[in-house]
């Protein structure tokens, strides 16, 4: 079955510091992947994405991330991160199963970043 | 550009009730998915309308349906409410057929069931 994992509920950094937030992947065939951001009582916003090509992908707010094929992961990477980053990230995968204009995305649980002074 | 905008913004209803939310797709886009965000997890697909038709389909019974219409607007009907099915509903926008391009998300519709 396709599926996504963020192993992380929270992670916690501090100001300035690199921020990681993991995400795995499970499927058949090529994986379109997506990061998307939630602020609170919000919809998502797009972050970044990979369909194909160079492995390190750059996003906005100066979120970028790492397709790594062998390892089943795209992890978002922040080289510093900020207070106003604390908010709920969300990894997803494109449902390939489909064809013809299906978009079906399938999310992680989400993690929750803290990022403190 | 306007983006997805979808109402009402919040909604309550009794268990037994329907409901209907309503989507705005981005201009340009002419796809609309709907998800289901239950709290604390991340969103589940509910069914996707291209073209005016549904062209797939998440684990949710039928008395979960929608509409796309000429403009791409879509429709979001569910009858015979129950108390899971609170939660906050979002709509998603996008272009083409290839899924190569994200998905753009209203601020959803947040719905409790009594």
């Amino acid at each position: 079955a396709q599926s996504v994992a963020q192993p992380e509920d929270q992670v916690n950094v501090a100001e300035g510091n690199p921020l990681t937030v993991k995400c795995t992947y499970s499927v058949s065939g090529n994986p379109y992947l997506f990061w998307y951001v939630q602020y609170p009582n919000r919809g998502l916003q797009f972050l970044l994405k990979y369909i194909t090509g160079d492995n390190l992908v750059k996003g906005s707010y100066g979120f970028e991330a790492e397709f790594n094929k062998s390892q089943t992961s795209f992890h978002l990477k922040k080289p510093s991160a900020l207070v106003s980053d604390s908010v709920l990230y969300f990894c997803a995968v494109r449902d390939i199963r489909f064809s013809g204009g299906y978009n079906k995305l399938i999310f992680g649980a989400g993690t929750r970043l803290a990022v403190h002074p | 550009e306007t983006g997805v905008t979808q109402s009402p913004t919040h909604l309550i209803k009794t268990r037994g009730q329907q409901v209907t939310l309503r989507c705005s797709s981005q201009s340009g886009h002419n796809t609309v998915s709907w998800y289901q965000q239950a709290l604390g997890q991340g969103p589940q697909f509910i069914f996707q309308y291209y073209r005016e038709e549904e062209n797939g389909r998440g684990n949710f019974p039928p008395r979960f349906s929608g509409l796309q219409f000429p403009n791409y607007s879509s429709e979001l009907n569910v009858n015979a409410l129950e108390l899971d099915d609170s939660a906050l509903y979002l709509c998603a926008s996008s272009t083409g057929t290839g899924g190569n391009q994200p998905q753009h998300f209203g601020d959803g519709t947040r719905l409790s069931i009594l």
